[in-house]
């Protein structure tokens, strides 16, 4: 059973950069089978795709996000990361992680339980 | 960026009820959509891929229909762990966008 667990920070001051791991548990990133995102989910609000990464290093952002966010992956500890620089109240946010179950229909089948990120000062 | 509106914001219905949520996107989307099921304080549960698709686990009482633009998800007799909100989400082209929700809650 897969199984994804962010961590980070649960409060960012303004103007800096918000920083999330995902650490999966019951599949190898490096496998390569499948592509690892990140979505958002404002107070109340519907939910925002952030991005993805493969294996390979190749990542694709939501272009209105795109110049500020880097998702990455560390296939020697099966976690992914993303960083999201400059942010602002609006940013406020529960993140999740989840896999992308199918490269062509691009559906996410598992979900970490998500962190809430307060952009405050 | 496609737009998903979901149709209705919220709905009342009663145990046992046959519920139907829409969702249409802006433009076509082949049968690229995705249904979720969110309670609240958790993560969304993918309940349909590919429009009609359903995933692993999930009750048989819940079907998906539609392509192009308009779908639907189905709910064929309401039980209370179904009471939740629902997303409907394209997966045809970047950036994925998702719809803002239908709120199903007990009459």
């Amino acid at each position: 059973q897969v199984q994804l667990q962010e961590s980070g920070p649960g409060l960012v001051k303004p103007s800096q950069t918000l920083s999330l791991t995902c650490t999966v548990s019951g599949g190898s990133l490096k496998s390569g089978d499948y592509y690892w995102t990140w979505i958002r989910q404002h107070p109340g609000k519907a939910l925002e795709w952030i991005g993805y990464v493969y294996y390979s290093g190749s990542t694709f952002q939501n272009p209105s996000l795109k110049s500020r966010v880097t998702i990455s992956m560390d296939t020697s500890k099966n976690q992914f990361s993303l960083k999201l620089s400059s942010v602002t109240a609006a940013d406020t946010a529960v993140y999740y992680c989840a896999r992308v179950g199918d490269y062509r229909d691009h559906y996410f089948d598992y979900w970490g339980q998500g962190t809430l990120v307060t952009v405050s000062s | 960026d496609i737009q998903m509106t979901q149709s209705p914001s919220s709905l009342s219905a009663s145990v046992g009820d046959r519920v139907t949520i829409t969702c249409r996107a802006s433009q076509s989307i082949s049968s690229y959509l995705n249904w979720y099921q969110q309670k609240p304080g958790k993560a969304p549960n993918l309940l349909i891929y590919a429009a009609t698709s359903l995933q692993s686990g999930v009750p048989s009482r819940f079907s998906g229909g539609g392509s192009g633009t308009d779908f639907t998800l189905t709910i064929s007799s309401l039980q209370p762990e179904d009471f939740a909100t629902y997303y409907c989400q394209q997966s045809y082209s970047t950036p994925f966008t998702f719809g803002q929700g239908t709120r199903l809650e007990i009459k």
